[in-house]
């Protein structure tokens, strides 16, 4: 398969855990985004890598959150002292950067904190 | 400001055609999308305008009207696997090519 892969499809943590999610682009694409979806809701733009720059950072993230893109490949999403407002589904996407930027998702991470 | 604004649900007949409208309002403008979302999985790429005018890709349609800011998706011969949410984003004219989403109409298509 060689689609978005995410992992871990799903997360459970306490209140004030630190967890990490990974995002495996299609190998091609050079951009890669990352998505917020609660239920009833579009997504919700976190952030975005071009390469391994990371090109854009939503004002709503607070400084608990931090992503990387290391080598311009696979990227990890990281939340610091979870909170229970962080329950939702996180997304990743991947696209090329030519026309016409259509964003490929995978299978997403669902996070509870309890 | 950036709004998207699409009906929250809609419900239609299997065999029959549905229209779902979105209107737009961004400070930019550089394509639209639609995607399909079925409940707990990742949308999916339906469709993609921009240029004004029709698009069709077999059941699905999809219209844009720059000038008023406006497009609308058409399914045709709705199946139960159509029942889904449909989300409209459109896609910022900056650099960066962020996408702008709607809410997301969801559609139930009964028997």
């Amino acid at each position: 398969d060689t689609g978005v892969s995410q992992d871990p499809r799903h997360k459970i943590t306490k209140r004030g855990q630190n967890v990490t999610f990974r995002c495996d682009p299609i190998s091609e694409h050079n951009r890669l985004y990352w998505y917020r979806q609660t239920l009833g809701q579009g997504p919700e733009f976190l952030t975005y890598f071009q390469n391994e720059a990371q090109l854009e950072k939503s004002r709503l993230l607070s400084d608990r959150f931090s992503a990387e893109r290391p080598k311009g490949s696979f990227s990890t999403l990281e939340i610091q002292r979870t909170e229970q407002g962080d329950s939702a589904m996180y997304l990743c996407a991947s696209s090329l950067s030519s026309e016409p930027y259509e964003q490929y998702f995978g299978p997403g991470t669902r996070l509870t904190v309890t | 400001g950036q709004n998207i604004d699409q009906p929250t649900e809609m419900t239609a007949t299997e065999g029959a055609i549905v229209q779902i409208n979105c209107t737009y309002q961004t400070s930019g403008f550089n394509g639209l999308f639609w995607y399909q979302q079925h409940a707990g999985e990742a949308p999916t790429f339906l469709s993609y305008n921009v240029l004004d005018g029709l698009e069709e890709k077999g059941r699905f349609s999809s219209f844009l009207s720059r000038s008023k800011g406006y497009s609308y998706l058409l399914l045709k011969e709705l199946q139960m696997k159509d029942s889904a949410s449909y989300l409209c984003a459109v896609r910022d004219a900056g650099n960066n090519r962020k996408l702008i989403w709607g809410l997301g109409t969801s559609l139930a298509v009964n028997p």
